[in-house]
């Protein structure tokens, strides 16, 4: 079974300062990973996603991540955060074949502060 | 429909009433999910409808919460005798086929209160 772990509940960071946010999971197939970002009062917004291919991925709003299959990592970076990157990020993961159901982190609050 | 709808927005209930929370997915979208988002708890998956084949329910917490999904477009999850720790946030998505590689396309959810 697979599962996932965001170690940090939540982030406090000034802005234009970087910012990770990590992620790890547990599976013992390969999987697709996401990384979804929730703004308050809507629903989840996906930020960026790796299937396959180049281990770096980049997304939405300036964010990256990186795939790291030997730390079984998927952590999301930003190199200066705005204000307004302010919300609830949710890393994913999906095995490739068979379901489509996500195995959701328990998010990471990320809070900028001016 | 641009994006998924879900109402009502908000619902606060007394224990032991049934609520209807509704889903309008994005048109042509032939999957859909339910997920319940509660504090400190992540997204937990709750059911899964793919076209006209039988929904996953294999995530519903009990047998007080059902969904249907009418015409292949508009789902209804129902929780009937409501109970407090039912208290969190419904958040329904849809797809265009329901792969590992589809996107999912999340409503803003519903915010359910159980007093």
């Amino acid at each position: 079974a697979q599962s996932v772990t965001q170690l940090d509940s939540q982030v406090p960071v000034f802005e234009e300062a970087p910012v990770e946010l990590r992620c790890n999971y547990s599976s013992s197939v390969s999987v697709y990973l996401f990384w979804y970002v929730q703004y308050p009062n809507q629903g989840l917004q996906l930020l960026l996603k790796y299937l396959s291919g180049s281990t770096l991925v980049k997304g939405i709003n300036g964010f990256e991540a990186e795939f790291n299959k030997s730390q079984t990592s998927f952590h999301l970076r930003k190199p200066s955060v705005h204000i307004s990157d302010t919300a609830e990020y949710f890393c994913a993961v999906i095995p490739p074949s068979g379901t489509y159901k996500y195995i959701f982190g328990t998010g990471t609050r990320l809070k900028v502060l001016a | 429909g641009a994006g998924v709808s879900q109402s009502p927005s908000n619902k606060v209930t007394e224990k032991g009433k049934d609520v209807e929370l509704r889903c309008d997915p994005i048109s042509g979208h032939t999957a859909l999910y339910w997920y319940r988002q509660s504090l400190g708890q992540g997204l937990e998956f709750l059911i899964y409808f793919q076209g006209n084949s039988a929904p996953d329910k294999s995530g519903l917490p009990s047998d007080r919460f059902s969904a249907e999904r009418t015409g292949g477009s508009v789902s209804t999850l129902t929780i009937q005798r409501t109970q407090q720790e039912d208290s969190a946030v419904y958040l329904c998505a849809s797809s265009l086929v329901g792969t590992g590689k589809d996107i999912q396309y999340f409503g803003a959810g519903t915010r359910l209160s159980v007093l």
